[in-house]
């Protein structure tokens, strides 16, 4: 299983929004909804972000948002905080348990 | 709260084995399947193995299948990741993911810190 694409680095200023891609296939992205983006500190537990293509669990701002289009998904953050910056990881659902990531997006806030 | 606390990582040879553990606490742990994920050096994460609520289903990324077992122990809340014929390739932080669901098709939701496996000679 090949991991999933994403933009190897994103940058914003504090206050505006960034959006970070995820390719896949028909295979995982594209074949089920349940692709989840997690929030990566180094040296820290990685934190989700959102699941199931676009909900948020109980805790996290509505300033994430996740949405899918084909075999692309994406994660938008409007209001860019600085401790937004972080490394940024979809993944996706293929089937029989399994799952696959994406390479990770390194965000920083200008 | 839920925590996930992951050890038993280490440097070893080549060919060697390791086992890797996962304390759990704040939940309902035989309700719920758990993951292992690891993450190699300057690299992304990547998904090695699940063991449904019960145990009873197991699944594996072929990068590892063959070498690696997953098992749990309900009683003790624990988890664990056998690791058999380690190679280069095999070094990595070693995190548990706890899934959304009993047999590891609802996505993770709470990670560990993770544990350091080094395989070199």
């Amino acid at each position: 299983q090949s991991a999933l694409t994403q933009p190897a680095s994103v940058s914003g200023s504090p206050g505006q929004s960034i959006t970070i891609s995820c390719t896949g296939t028909s295979s995982d992205v594209g074949g089920y909804n349940y692709v989840s983006w997690y929030q990566h500190h180094p040296g820290k537990a990685p934190k989700l972000m959102i699941y199931d293509v676009s909900k948020r669990p109980s805790g996290v701002s509505n300033r994430f948002s996740g949405s899918k289009s084909g075999n692309t998904a994406s994660l938008t953050i409007s209001g860019l905080q600085a401790e937004d910056e972080a490394d940024y990881y979809c993944s996706s659902y293929t089937g029989s348990s399994t799952w696959v990531f994406g390479g990770g997006t390194k965000l920083t806030v200008l | 709260q839920v925590q996930l606390v992951e050890s038993g990582g280490g440097v070893v040879q080549p060919g060697t084995s390791l086992r890797l553990s996962c304390a759990a606490s704040g939940f309902t742990f035989k309700s719920y399947a758990i993951h292992w994920v690891r993450q190699a050096p300057g690299k992304g994460l990547e998904w090695v193995a699940v063991i449904s609520y019960d145990g009873s289903n197991k699944y594996y990324a072929d990068s590892v299948k063959g070498r690696f077992t997953i098992s749990r122990d309900n009683s003790k809340n624990t988890l664990y990741l056998q690791m058999n014929s380690l190679r280069a390739e095999d070094t990595a932080v070693y995190y548990c993911a706890k899934d959304r669901g009993p047999y590891g098709n609802s996505g993770f939701d709470y990670w560990g810190q993770g544990t350091q496996v080094t395989v070199s000679s």
